[in-house]
């Protein structure tokens, strides 16, 4: 079946310093690919999504690129801060079973320290 | 504007009780959908509603129900509990259309059965 796999599961970097999270993605039909932020307590917030029909996309600190020949994409974060600490998921549309349906990964939780 | 509202924030119940999530959004979106996360498993898909009247299973549906009561509301219930439904349940409303649309999320009920 369809799968979304996401590398690393934790990430620790110093306050200032990039970060990297990739993940691949299983149905090559899949054409939406969202990545959401959760913080404790609360439910995982779209920060940035990226269509197939594109490339690469930017929102101030945060990037995401997509190779769909490879099926991987990635979200960068440039000049961290403490507040970018949070569990951070991809996800990919999939196709199958008769609907349309998020597949998500097992998310990767970034600390950034002062 | 509260977004995806869910009812209630926790709940610890004894094996064999029933219970009724509530889901409510203000964004007149069409599609609502019920998650469940797990540590290290992301997020699966329990049930979806692609619009008032309808309802589909999605990939865990076993040991739950679910309502579409109006455009504003979806309802998981668990009709006897089971230990391995410990879990946090995560309601998302989406606007219908192309598979290309965020969904939206609630913050979730943390839901423990003894």
């Amino acid at each position: 079946g369809e799968n979304v796999e996401q590398h690393p599961s934790t990430l620790s970097v110093q306050e200032g310093d990039s970060a990297v999270i990739k993940c691949t993605y299983s149905d090559s039909a899949s054409n939406y690919f969202p990545w959401y932020k959760q913080e404790l307590g609360k439910g995982p917030q779209l920060i940035i999504d990226i269509r197939s029909n594109v490339g690469e996309k930017k929102d101030q600190r945060i990037a995401v690129t997509l190779n769909k020949t490879a099926k991987h994409f990635s979200l960068h974060i440039t000049e961290t801060q403490p507040e970018d600490s949070a569990v951070y998921f991809c996800a990919a549309i999939g196709f199958s079973g008769g609907y349309n349906k998020l597949i998500f990964g097992a998310g990767t939780r970034l600390a950034v320290h002062p | 504007n509260a977004g995806v509202t869910q009812t209630p924030k926790f709940q610890v119940l004894k094996t064999g009780q029933s219970m009724t999530l509530q889901c409510a959004q203000d964004m007149n979106h069409n599609s609502m959908y019920w998650y469940r996360q797990d540590p290290g498993m992301g997020l699966r898909l329990i049930y979806y509603s692609a619009s008032e009247g309808t309802t589909d299973k999605g990939e865990v549906p076993n040991g739950y129900n679910v309502s579409r009561l109006n455009k504003r509301e979806f309802s998981l219930r668990l009709e006897s509990a089971a230990p391995s439904q410990t879990s946090v349940y995560f309601c998302a409303s989406r606007l219908h259309g192309p598979s290309n649309q965020p969904q939206h999320f609630g913050d979730g009920t943390r839901l423990s059965i003894l």
